[in-house]
């Protein structure tokens, strides 16, 4: 089916430990997102791209890395997880043109 | 800085009843999204509203967008207990690059 998908679904982390968020989309979207959703704050942009081999920063972009080497895929890294990213991660994509984002069913990250 | 605003944040209603969420935002935007979350569950787009004055409906809820006063409600008739869910309104800036700034969400709860 077409669509957004995450990988993993779920990680528990230890402090310190690195980790690859994958998100893939076969719907040759140009944008992709990724969020982080926190209780009681919404969710808060990470990290976008506008295409193949670009990346800009969001509002919360300290502490994660992003690449975009292929369009289909937006990968998230955290290169030394702390406890403060514990969080769910929702990644997004939408179309050059188009008003319409497709969402993730989300990845859910646990650091101890 | 765009910032969006829900109220109310929290809102129990019973069966039956009519409510309004309210959703602000700072700065001139160009769409105005609204989206269901059901726990644990990803974001499900319920409606774009594109320019000053749109008003859309989908069964018990109606959206509408006055862009003058930068404010979006979303209207809930006859609620019922189907309806409880997260609701979550977001805005996005053509020539910022385009991606989503959300609101902090409003935990709707419909009791029978």
């Amino acid at each position: 089916n077409a669509g957004v998908t995450q990988t993993p679904k779920f990680r528990v982390l230890k402090t310190g430990q690195s980790m690859t968020l994958l998100c893939a989309q076969d719907m040759n979207h140009e944008y992709m997102y990724w969020y982080r959703q926190d209780p009681g704050m919404g969710l808060r942009l990470i990290h976008y791209s506008v295409g193949e081999g670009t990346t800009a920063k969001g509002e919360v972009p300290d502490g994660y890395n992003v690449s975009r080497l292929k369009k289909q895929n937006f990968l998230l890294g955290l290169e030394s997880a702390a406890p403060s990213q514990t969080s769910v991660y929702f990644c997004a994509s939408r179309p050059a043109g188009s008003y319409g984002y497709t969402f993730g069913s989300g990845t859910r990250l646990t650091v101890v | 800085e765009l910032k969006v605003e829900q109220n109310p944040l929290f809102l129990s209603m019973q069966e039956g009843k009519n409510y309004t969420i309210y959703c602000n935002y700072s700065t001139t935007s160009d769409r105005l999204y609204w989206y269901r979350q059901d726990p644990g569950k990803s974001l499900e787009s319920l409606f774009v509203l594109l320019s000053n004055g749109a008003v859309k409906q989908e069964g018990r809820l109606m959206a509408s967008l006055d862009t003058k006063a930068r404010l979006s409600t979303l209207h809930i008739t006859a609620a019922v207990h189907d309806l409880s869910a997260t609701y979550f309104c977001a805005v996005d800036r053509l020539n910022s690059g385009s991606r989503l700034t959300f609101g902090e969400g409003t935990q709707l709860t419909v009791n029978p």
